[in-house]
């Protein structure tokens, strides 16, 4: 039973196009997040959200926005798509910070290419 | 602001070794400090998770340890195996507000059989 699962898996659009990929958690956990992986393999945060409350916004272009219907689900949606947007998209959920016990899960991650 | 460096950023070592990866990180003002793994092509599992007020966390044949005011952490495996090879990533959070976790550049790891 997965923790936090992402959608798609794979992802290979043309610039310019508008996707989203989709994420959820049952693990009863408050605050979510996006990282972006980028070539070299580095984890960089985008955005994360608690209770549906955008908490953290890193220095994102406008054409990505993160989108909470409720705290089990955190989508990510981009427009415009450019080559550079090409990397993989990681979804993580935790309990938030105010408990010591604060583990962060990871998602398998969506791999995007912009082509 | 929470920055993290793992050293080295990779490292091939022969199976059955005992190894050592090393974390730094500069803002001590920590809560817990995590370690994953993260195999190619594949997302992060989480290996340990240790709390500020621990000094060490075992896993089978994983220890990681943290000493906040040096600003570091290691991750100890003993009798490497080939399934070890893979990614090795630290995590601290940012201190104050809500958590914000910075990783760490990741140390490639290969086990020979």
């Amino acid at each position: 039973d997965t923790a936090v699962s992402q959608t798609p898996k794979y992802l290979v659009t043309q610039m310019g196009n508008d996707k989203s990929i989709k994420c959820e958690q049952n693990l009863g956990h408050d605050t979510m997040y996006w990282y972006k992986q980028d070539s070299k393999k580095f984890l960089k945060i985008m955005f994360s959200y608690n209770n549906k409350e955008l908490i953290i916004n890193e220095t994102v272009p406008n054409r990505f926005s993160p989108k909470s219907p409720d705290k089990a689900h955190l989508n990510l949606h981009i427009n415009s798509l450019e080559l550079g947007d090409s990397a993989v998209y990681f979804c993580a959920s935790s309990q938030g910070v105010y408990r010591l016990n604060t583990e962060a899960f990871f998602g398998q991650g969506t791999r995007l290419t912009v082509v | 602001k929470q920055e993290v460096t793992q050293i080295p950023a990779a490292l091939s070592v022969p199976e059955g070794e005992n190894l050592v990866l090393n974390c730094s990180f500069t803002d001590s003002a920590i809560y817990n400090l995590q370690w994953f793994r993260q195999d190619p092509g594949k997302g992060l599992t989480s290996l340990l998770l240790i709390q500020s007020s621990q000094r060490e966390q075992t896993s089978g044949r994983l220890n990681a340890s943290l000493d906040k005011s040096s600003g570091r952490s290691t991750l100890y495996i003993a009798a490497s195996q080939p399934g070890d090879s893979a990614t090795y990533l630290c995590a601290a959070p940012n201190s104050g507000g809500y958590q914000k976790v910075t990783f760490g550049t990741g140390t490639k790891l290969q086990v020979i059989p």
